[in-house]
């Protein structure tokens, strides 16, 4: 089966440039999740879609970052304004319903803000 | 709060040898634990989980995983490392007390080995 896609898979702004990040699940998979990498670090969940409803976005900086789920298929994550510290690794994964099913997980997109 | 230590950056190993990735967790009431890879350039990939049952876990690329709740650990283990094992290994909990599956993850340990 094919995998979770995301695109653009490399992207450099500058601080105070918007961006969009772009992910397509597998298909037939209900929860789309986002997260941030950090170099160094392990992911942080940002936000978790069930179908196209938030379940958790408690970690989502909602004054700049903003994510949506049209049609509980594909999901896109937007920064605007983005700043320095936003420079990461954004992924996304999803997993069929149920809160312990495995996560599969997408290539990334790196984010360089310059 | 739940929390995930894996207390070595890195761990370096020969070809042919045992390997061991140390992880210990915090949470309230029984855990849900996992291990992912992450290859260069790659996302990450799933090697197991623990869920309940028998604390010995069998994972991809013969993988296993001990869960041993007295010590809070969940060690990722190989009886023989091959080089291409070599990678940047993550473990995450889920609590109980989670009902919207999030997965909180470790730091994690990178391995390498040397042929």
């Amino acid at each position: 089966e094919a995998g979770v896609a995301q695109s653009p898979r490399y992207k450099i702004i500058e601080k105070r440039q918007s961006v969009a990040f772009w992910c397509n699940p597998i298909s037939g998979h209900a929860t789309l999740y986002w997260y941030q990498q950090i170099l160094g670090q392990g992911p942080k969940l940002l936000i978790q879609f069930q179908n196209n409803g938030v379940v958790d976005d408690s970690q989502l900086p909602k004054d700049r970052f903003s994510a949506e789920r049209l049609k509980g298929v594909d999901s896109t994550l937007k920064i605007q304004p983005a700043k320095l510290e936003d420079s990461a690794v954004y992924l996304c994964a999803s997993s069929s319903a149920g809160p312990y099913n495995e996560q599969f997980f997408g290539p990334g997109t790196r984010l360089t803000v310059l | 709060a739940q929390s995930v230590a894996q207390p070595e950056d890195q761990v370096n190993v020969a070809e042919g040898n045992p390997l061991t990735v140390k992880c210990t967790y915090s949470v309230s009431g029984n855990p849900y634990l996992f291990w992912y890879v992450q290859y260069p350039n790659r996302g990450l990939q799933f090697l197991l989980k623990y869920i309940t049952g028998d604390n010995l876990v069998k994972g991809s690329y013969g993988f296993e995983a001990e869960f041993n709740k007295s010590q809070t650990s969940f060690h990722l283990k190989k009886p023989s490392a091959l080089v291409s094992d070599s990678a940047l290994y993550f473990c995450a909990v889920i609590g109980l007390s989670s009902n919207t599956g999030k997965l909180i993850f470790g730091q994690g340990t990178t391995l390498q080995v040397k042929p």
